[in-house]
This record gives structure tokens, sequence and C-alpha cells, in this order.
């Protein structure tokens, strides 16, 4: 079984500054993919950012972009230049055989 | 493109009723996937279809099935409700090519609350 374990259960930052949210996962399978979602008050998952675990250089999207350490099994979020839209539940996932396991989610709330 | 669509969006019921989600995936989506979401225990997967069979399934009891159609909308029912399964109910969809196109992509949810 995959677990997916999110250490930080709420983040905040200022406008414009950067933040980072850290994921780490637990499995034996070699390829699987990764990802970060976003859930805003509304609750609409919201896909932010995927990697593939065969690929070594690490996916960026806009002002997000990840830190993917196989080996470390560590997998973290970097979200630049802060905006208010920002402000929502960040969940890291995991996906093997088309499941996806979550973690429990960051809080981030983004100061203006 | 349309995305994910979930209805109702909200259902209030009463202990021992049943329920029947509904879950159109996006154009071209074979899969649908779907969730449960509760303060709790998190985002918990229930199970998945795919081509009208289901695929994969979480460790829910068996009051929690679904179906899909051959135009690949799903349906999800719960019977026999209990307290416990008020939650969030989300629906993913997705290609299920085999390639990095295996994204899920989600809907809005429905609301399930039993009194």
């Amino acid at each position: 079984a995959q677990t997916v374990t999110q250490s930080q259960p709420e983040m905040s930052v200022q406008e414009a500054e950067t933040v980072t949210l850290s994921c780490t996962y637990d499995t034996s399978e070699s390829n699987y993919y990764l990802f970060w979602y976003k859930q805003p008050p509304s609750r609409q998952m919201i896909l932010v950012i995927r990697q593939e675990a065969y690929k070594q250089q690490n996916a960026t999207e806009n002002r997000f972009s990840v830190n993917f350490q196989k080996a470390a099994k560590s997998f973290s979020l970097k979200i630049s230049d802060s905006q208010l839209g920002d402000t929502a539940m960040y969940f890291c996932a995991f996906m093997y055989d088309y499941k996806l396991s979550f973690g429990a989610g960051t809080t981030v709330t983004v100061r203006a | 493109k349309a995305g994910v669509t979930q209805t109702p969006r909200y259902l209030i019921k009463t202990r021992g009723q049943q329920v029947t989600l509904s879950c159109s995936p996006i154009s071209g989506h074979r899969s649908v996937s779907w969730y449960q979401q509760t303060p709790g225990q998190g985002l918990q997967f229930l199970f998945e279809y795919f081509s009208e069979t289901q695929r994969n399934k979480g460790n829910f009891p068996g009051r929690f099935s679904g179906r899909q159609f051959s135009n690949s909308r799903s349906e999800m029912n719960v019977s026999t409700l209990e307290l416990g399964d008020s939650a969030l109910y989300l629906c993913a969809s997705s290609r299920r090519s085999g390639t990095s196109t295996d994204t899920q992509y989600f809907g809005p949810g429905t609301r399930l609350t039993v009194l």
C-alpha cells in the first residue's frame, strides 16, 4: 500500500513571497505519477502540477515548481510570487494503477 | 471543453435511505474514479470504472457500489445510509491511455448530509 505524508498542516505566506510545501511517500513501485492538487474554499479540486516518476527533470508550471527526489521519496512544491488566489488546501497525491492516494493536505494562506 | 460534472451538488438524506450520485466525465475520457472526502479520514479512493467495468476498489463496505454506462457516465450508489457517510463525494475522469495524459480531473463534488 502507498502512503503519502504531508507534515505541515498549515502555512502562511506574504503576498509575492515564496513558500515550499513538503511531501514524502512510501512505495515499492518504480513507475508511478505524483501530483499536487489545490482545493480552494469552493472545494473544487484543481490540478496544479504533475510529475512522472521516470522523468528526472523537475516539473514546472508557471509559478509552481517541484523538487522531486526519487531516491528519498520526496516531492515538494514551491509556489513563487504567491498571490491571494493561491489561498487553498494543497494535496500531494501518488498515483499507481489509476488509483490516487492523498496526503492529509496543507492549508496555505496568502496574506495581503 | 466542458469539465467533469456531478449531480446533484447537495443532498440531504436520513439514516437507512439510499442515494445515487451521478458523474459525467470530460468528453473523450473513459475512466471515472470516485473519492470520499471527510474531515476525519481525508480523501479516500472508492472505486474506478473503465469500459463499464470496475477496475479498482478501495476499502469500503459493500453498501457502496457503482456502475458505468456505455457513454462513460458513472453513477455511485450508497444503500442503508449511516451518519458516517456524510461527506463530499468527488468524481474524477481520465483518458486511461497508459501515458502521462492519465491525469485525473475532478468534478465539483456532491455534498451528502445524512441526518
